[in-house]
């Protein structure tokens, strides 16, 4: 079945340094991809998605392309601030789910920013 | 602004206590999800619904129910609360895709501990 794959944490940077999350999927068909962000104490939100191959979101200073060729949809930002602090979701949209907008997500990443 | 909001953010229960948990948003969302997530599982889906009275199980149902009575409210109810129910709830909704709605808009979650 469907399913996503993300680099266990946690990662730890220091503020300004570059940030790469990996997130891989495996799914039939082109599925819509997002990347959601937990900040502490909060629920989930939209940071990006893309919904077609070699699309590119981008939000916050974060970038993320989906690659079909190699079924990925890294998530990258090039100067990570102390506020970036939060846990990183990767997630796919079922093909066939018709309307409900049912979602697959990745076991999440911690990223932590020291100042 | 999206608002979901949940009954409580914490909560503590018994083993063998039924257990109501709610969620109301006011965007007027036909589709409406519960969740739960644990460390290393990401998040994992418990029940859906996608209109007043229907409803779909998720990926892991056992040992859960769902209502829903009214388009802005769905609640999940724990018919027999065990400890290994102890975790995070998160409830989200979202307009259909077809709509062009995309994005899940979560609560703040619920942690939930069972002694």
């Amino acid at each position: 079945g469907d399913s996503v794959t993300q680099m266990e944490g946690p990662v730890t940077l220091s503020e300004e340094a570059f940030l790469t999350i990996n997130c891989t999927y495996t799914a039939t068909g082109y599925p819509s991809l997002f990347w959601y962000v937990q900040y502490p104490g909060e629920g989930l939100q939209l940071l990006l998605k893309a919904t077609k191959a070699d699309d590119k979101g981008s939000n916050k200073g974060f970038e993320a392309t989906y690659r079909k060729e190699t079924t990925s949809f890294h998530l990258e930002k090039g100067s990570v601030q102390v506020s970036d602090s939060a846990v990183y979701f990767c997630a796919l949209r079922r093909i066939g789910s018709g309307n409900t907008g049912k979602l697959i997500f990745g076991q999440g990443t911690t990223l932590q920013v020291k100042p | 602004d999206v608002k979901v909001t949940q009954s409580s953010r914490y909560l503590v229960k018994r083993t063998g206590e039924k257990v109501f948990l709610e969620c109301v948003q006011d965007m007027d969302h036909e589709n409406m999800f519960w969740y739960r997530q644990d460390p290393g599982l990401g998040l994992r889906l418990i029940y859906f619904s996608y209109d007043v009275k229907m409803k779909e199980k998720g990926d892991i149902p056992e040992g859960y129910s769902v209502s829903r009575e009214k388009k802005e409210r769905f609640s999940l109810i724990l018919e027999s609360a065990s400890t290994n129910q102890t975790s995070m709830y998160l409830c989200a909704s979202a307009a259909p895709p077809g709509t062009g709605g995309y994005e899940q808009y979560f609560g703040p979650g619920t942690r939930l501990t069972v002694t």
